[in-house]
């Protein structure tokens, strides 16, 4: 079945640094692929997607491309801030639709520290 | 944006007996709700999807007489873990989605269930 696999966590940066937190998938189809933020006490929301081949979402100074040759969604970001810290999860659905659920990485946590 | 409760946000029950929670959309109306299990340091689990009016969809593996899940209204989804057990506790988050065309599902904040 369809699986996300994503970098083991904790990541601690300081302020500024550079962020790539890496993801990969297996898909039978063409999936469509997302990255969720968690913040601590608060429910999952999204931060980008990409739904066919070569899409950069981005979203608040992250990104990530959509490159199917190497199955990949890494999440990006040229300089992190405090305001960052929280959990990122790499998802992915086989239709472009909210009607189908998602398979989920098993979520990286990002400590920002000053 | 959309809105997405959970209630309890944290529960603690003894070993035996059932629990509810509740999965309400706040501002929109949800024809899928999903509910997910979420263990430490773990994924989260699709444990069924379930659409307002009819039978939830449970995953392979998860016990449907265990978890009841009731989706009466298009704002509210119910999960009931019934003859809680340790081994049940975790993390239960559910994910509404509003049955238009756009892909997005929201997420509530999620239920602790400790079993002692």
């Amino acid at each position: 079945g369809d699986s996300v696999t994503q970098m083991e966590g904790p990541v601690t940066l300081s302020e500024e640094a550079f962020l790539t937190i890496n993801c990969t998938y297996t898909a039978t189809g063409y999936p469509s692929l997302f990255w969720y933020v968690q913040y601590p006490g608060e429910g999952l929301q999204l931060l980008l997607k990409a739904t066919k081949a070569d899409d950069k979402g981005s979203n608040k100074g992250f990104e990530a491309t959509y490159r199917k040759e190497t199955t990949s969604f890494h999440l990006e970001k040229g300089s992190v801030q405090v305001s960052d810290s929280a959990v990122y999860f790499c998802a992915l659905s086989d239709r472009n639709s909210g009607n189908t659920p998602l398979v989920f990485g098993k979520g990286t946590r990002l400590s920002v520290i000053a | 944006g959309a809105v997405v409760s959970q209630h309890p946000s944290w529960v603690i029950c003894k070993s035996g007996t059932s629990v509810k929670i509740e999965c309400r959309s706040l501002d929109f109306q949800a024809t899928t709700m999903f509910w997910y299990r979420q263990f430490p340091k773990q994924s989260l689990m699709l444990m069924a999807t379930s659409n307002e009016g009819s039978k939830a969809t449970y995953e392979q593996g998860v016990e449907k007489d265990k978890f009841l899940i009731n989706h009466a209204s298009l704002t509210l989804s119910t999960l009931t873990v019934t003859s809680a057990h340790p081994e049940d506790s975790s993390f239960y988050i559910c994910s509404a989605h509003s049955g238009s065309a756009t892909y997005e599902q929201y997420f509530g904040p999620g239920t602790r269930l400790t079993v002692t």
